[in-house]
């Protein structure tokens, strides 16, 4: 699992109900992301961290929250289940970002589905 | 963001070497350049990254020209196996994947 375990592996939603996709790493790492991805379609990023008390924006952030109160772990909320929210969703873990150093590498977890009916 | 574009397929057979190009436009003069493999049912896989010239290593080699607005990545002798989707994120600290390129390998 590259050092990052995600879980819940499967879940099923109903319409407005919520939830917490747990993310949790092992290798003291300060950068962790949040991708989701579609059926045939590329990664976008949800939210990332930097660090513990540090998150910011990605690409598509409406519809989730996320807390990074630790280094290991960074859960992603869902407030509000809507089926555009089906997809799969990645945990990724990096040494350092990819601005200035060469150990920005991104090592991913298994991905958590979700479906949302 | 820094997004780069990169051809959505391409096809090839065992054997052959793959080159799959990757436009960098507007990349910032401190990122590098990655490249992660992506098999179905699964998270991407990090391959290769550089800053400029090549680098070669046991899977992969990447070119990056001096001016950096792209890479390269060549993959010798594919195989079946190297099927996949394969994505060069642009970024830098938020790094977005995009939709990669698909590549097919046949016999």
């Amino acid at each position: 699992n590259a050092g990052v375990t995600q879980t819940p592996k499967f879940r099923i939603l109903k319409i407005g109900q919520s939830m917490t996709l747990q993310c949790t790493q092992d290798m003291n790492h300060n950068y962790m992301y949040w991708y989701r991805q579609d059926p045939g379609m590329g990664l976008k990023l949800i939210y990332y961290s930097v660090g513990a008390g540090i998150t910011d924006k990605g690409e598509v952030p409406n519809g989730y929250n996320v807390s990074r109160s630790t280094t290991e772990d960074f859960p992603l909320r869902l407030e509000l289940a809507a089926p555009s929210q089906t997809s799969v969703y990645f945990c990724a873990r990096s040494l350092s970002g990819m601005s200035g150093r060469s150990d920005g590498e991104l090592f991913f977890g298994e991905g958590s589905r979700l479906t949302v009916l | 963001l820094a997004k780069t574009t990169q051809p959505i397929s391409m096809d090839s057979y065992e054997g052959q070497e793959v080159n799959i190009t990757c436009s960098h436009n507007n990349i910032a003069t401190n990122d590098y350049i990655t490249w992660y493999q992506q098999f179905p049912s699964q998270g991407p896989r990090f391959i290769i990254q550089g800053y400029k010239t090549k680098v070669t290593n046991e899977v992969a080699s990447l070119f990056i020209p001096a001016d950096r607005k792209s890479s390269t990545l060549s993959l010798p002798r594919v195989s079946l196996s190297d099927t996949a989707v394969y994505y060069c994120p642009g970024g830098g600290n938020k790094l977005t994947f995009g939709t990669g390129t698909q590549l097919k390998v046949e016999l």
